[in-house]
Formats: structure tokens, C-alpha cells, sequence
């Protein structure tokens, strides 16, 4: 099956800078790849989500990358503001084979003012 | 509804006993997972419904855990004898569209279960 890794567990940026957490993919099938947000005492929030057709997808300050030769996709935040603070997980799945997104472990962002 | 509702929102029982955790998914949306989350983890499949079949459950950890869907709506997660090993928050998603569909999940808020 598909096993997703991400990394790093946790990333602190001061505000205003970028922030790029990356993930790799086994599975050369997956060809769906949202992404995330989670904040404290509430459920996962889709922010962006990417398919293998596209190599990039921006939404304001949001942007995803992917490259499937290698495997992986990034998402990249610019402009990091307080309120970015959280864990996002990156996710992958096959379309055309069983339906259930595999997750990555998470990251831990914090935007230190 | 607007979202999806898991109840209770938090649950404490005491090892050996069951519990049920109930999901209300987003109206019309056929599809239906479970995820557990242990603390600091990722997001662990349990279960997936597609109206009120499960084409797949390979997620389940033990023959304790089951779960049913009825009227293609709600669905209740079972866990019998619960033990310490269980303790986690279940997280329940909905998604829209039919086999092979596109679109993202919505998660509820969780259950957080704690076996003491």
C-alpha cells in the first residue's frame, strides 16, 4: 500500500518569513494530493490540494509543488502570519484504486511573532 | 447539516467496557471515513463506507472494533472491551461524489476517547 513520509516533525519560523514542509510518496499510482490544517481541538481542514496533472498550484498565500519523477510534494507558505500556526499533514491517494487518502506523520508549524 | 458531527466530543470509560462513537456526515455526501489519531500521531484509516457498504476496512485494528452505517447517514464506531492501548481522538470524514471521486474530505471536530 501507499506510505506517505513527511518531514520536518516541527518547523518554527518568525513571522513574515516562508515556510516549506515536504512529503514523499511510495505508491507511483497516487494521483491526488491535498493537504491539511489542523488547529488545536478540531478536525483536519483542507487548504490546497494538488493532482498528478499539475506540476504547481497557488491560492494567495498557499502554494503546492509537485514532481512526480521524484515522488514528492512541498507546500510552501509565504508571508507566514501567527494565525498559520498548526499541524499540517500532507496526504496522497490513487484515484483509480481504493479510496481511502493515506497520511503523512504531520508537522508542527509555529509563526513566532 | 453545515458540517460533520461526531458526538460525544469527548468520552471517558473505564477499560472493559464499550463505547460507541456516533458521525453525522455533511447531507448527500455518500462517502464516510473513520481515522484514528493517537497524541502527537498522524492520522491512522480505520474504516471507509461508500453509502452503507464498506468496501474497505482493513484499517480496523482488532475484531473489537466495528462499524455500521445506516440510510447511507449516520454512522456509529464500536469498540468492545475497550482497552488503554484505544485511547485517541476518532476522527470521522464525509466526502461527496461516487466511487473514484475527487474531492477532498471534511472531517468533524472528533471524538476524544480516554480508557482509564
Amino acid at each position: 500500500g501507499e506510505n506517505v513520509e513527511q518531514h520536518p516533525s516541527t518547523l518554527s519560523v518568525q513571522e513574515g518569513d516562508s515556510a516549506v514542509i515536504k512529503c514523499t510518496y511510495s505508491d507511483s499510482a497516487s494521483n491526488y494530493f491535498p493537504w491539511y490544517k489542523q488547529e488545536l481541538g478540531k478536525g483536519p481542514q483542507l487548504i490546497i490540494d494538488i493532482r498528478s496533472n499539475v506540476g504547481e498550484k497557488k491560492d494567495q498565500r498557499i502554494a503546492v509543488t509537485l514532481n512526480k519523477t521524484a515522488k514528492h510534494f512541498s507546500l510552501h507558505i509565504t508571508e507566514t502570519q501567527p494565525e498559520d500556526s498548526a499541524v499540517y499533514f500532507c496526504a496522497a491517494r490513487n484515484l483509480f484504486g481504493n479510496e481511502k487518502l493515506t497520511f503523512g506523520t504531520g508537522t508542527r508549524l509555529t509563526i513566532i511573532p | 447539516g453545515a458540517g460533520v458531527s461526531q458526538s460525544p466530543s469527548n468520552k471517558v470509560t473505564e477499560k472493559g467496557k464499550d463505547v460507541e462513537l456516533r458521525c453525522d456526515p455533511i447531507s448527500g455526501h455518500t462517502a464516510l471515513y473513520w481515522y484514528r489519531q493517537s497524541l502527537g500521531q498522524g492520522l491512522e484509516f480505520l474504516i471507509y463506507f461508500q453509502g452503507n457498504s464498506a468496501p474497505d476496512k482493513s484499517g480496523l485494528p482488532s475484531d473489537r472494533f466495528s462499524a455500521e452505517r445506516t440510510g447511507g447517514s449516520v454512522s456509529t464506531l464500536t469498540i468492545q472491551r475497550t482497552q488503554q492501548e484505544d485511547s485517541a481522538v476518532y476522527l470521522c470524514a464525509s466526502s461527496s461524489g461516487t466511487y473514484r471521486s475527487v474531492y477532498g474530505y471534511t472531517f468533524g471536530s472528533g471524538t476524544r476517547l480516554t480508557v482509564v
